[in-house]
């Protein structure tokens, strides 16, 4: 079964830190980009960054509200896409899914279920 | 940066009404666009890619259209079911995704 499963999520205080992970089964891993989109509640879908395969050098990218704080990292060993969230902000609390394009056709085909990131203190 | 912006934002319509979401990009982006549907509580699910694809195990009363700068989701009989929010997306730059529309039961 071709699918992907987030865990991770909690709650962390403002200023805190927290790793997401995404396992990866049913498909070639190593061959996609693996993307983070989050979603606060009640709002729409923001994306976060993603990686590229190791074809593409591992190339990063991340949206401005995450750059310098966010790092996205994959274990293809372990078919595993992560996600490293430092100095968090209340800004941050949302449901985080892990998504990629097994079809090469420029869209989500495969989501998480999410794991909700909240940020209080 | 390309922006998409959806219209309208809220749509409020009956079972078996056809409805229409558009799609706007701020630059050209080709056939590069693909729609979501999301329901409360789940992940966004794949409805169409290229514009106008319709991805495996989508009924057949879902529909996309265009191309460049506008594009369209076209629900051509709308089901209970189908009472959820929508969202446009490209890969071309980031961030991909169009600020959604919520179809509610009238």
């Amino acid at each position: 079964e071709v699918q992907l499963v987030e865990s991770g999520g909690g709650l962390v205080q403002p200023g805190g830190s927290l790793k997401l992970s995404c396992a990866a089964s049913g498909f070639t891993f190593s061959g996609s980009a693996m993307h983070w989109v989050r979603q606060a509640s009640g709002k729409g879908l923001e994306w976060v960054g993603r990686i590229r395969s190791k074809a593409n050098s591992y190339a990063t990218a991340y949206a401005a509200s995450v750059k310098g704080r966010f790092t996205i990292s994959r274990d293809d060993s372990k078919n595993t896409a992560y996600l490293q969230m430092n100095s968090l902000k209340t800004e941050d609390t949302a449901v985080y899914y892990c998504t990629t394009d097994t079809a090469m056709a420029y869209a989500f085909d495969i989501w998480g279920q999410g794991t909700m990131v909240t940020v209080s203190s | 940066d390309i922006q998409l912006t959806q219209s309208p934002s809220f749509l409020s319509a009956s079972v078996g009404d056809r409805v229409t979401i558009t799609c706007r990009a701020s630059q050209g982006i080709s056939s590069y666009l693909a729609w979501y549907q999301q329901k409360p509580g789940k992940a966004p699910k794949l409805l169409i890619y290229a514009a106008s694809t319709l991805q495996s195990g989508v009924p057949s009363r879902f529909s996309g259209s265009g191309s460049g700068t506008e594009f369209t989701l076209t629900i051509s009989s709308l089901q209970p079911e189908d009472f959820a929010t929508y969202y446009c997306q490209q890969l071309n730059s980031y961030p991909p995704f169009g600020g959604g529309t919520k179809v509610e039961i009238k």
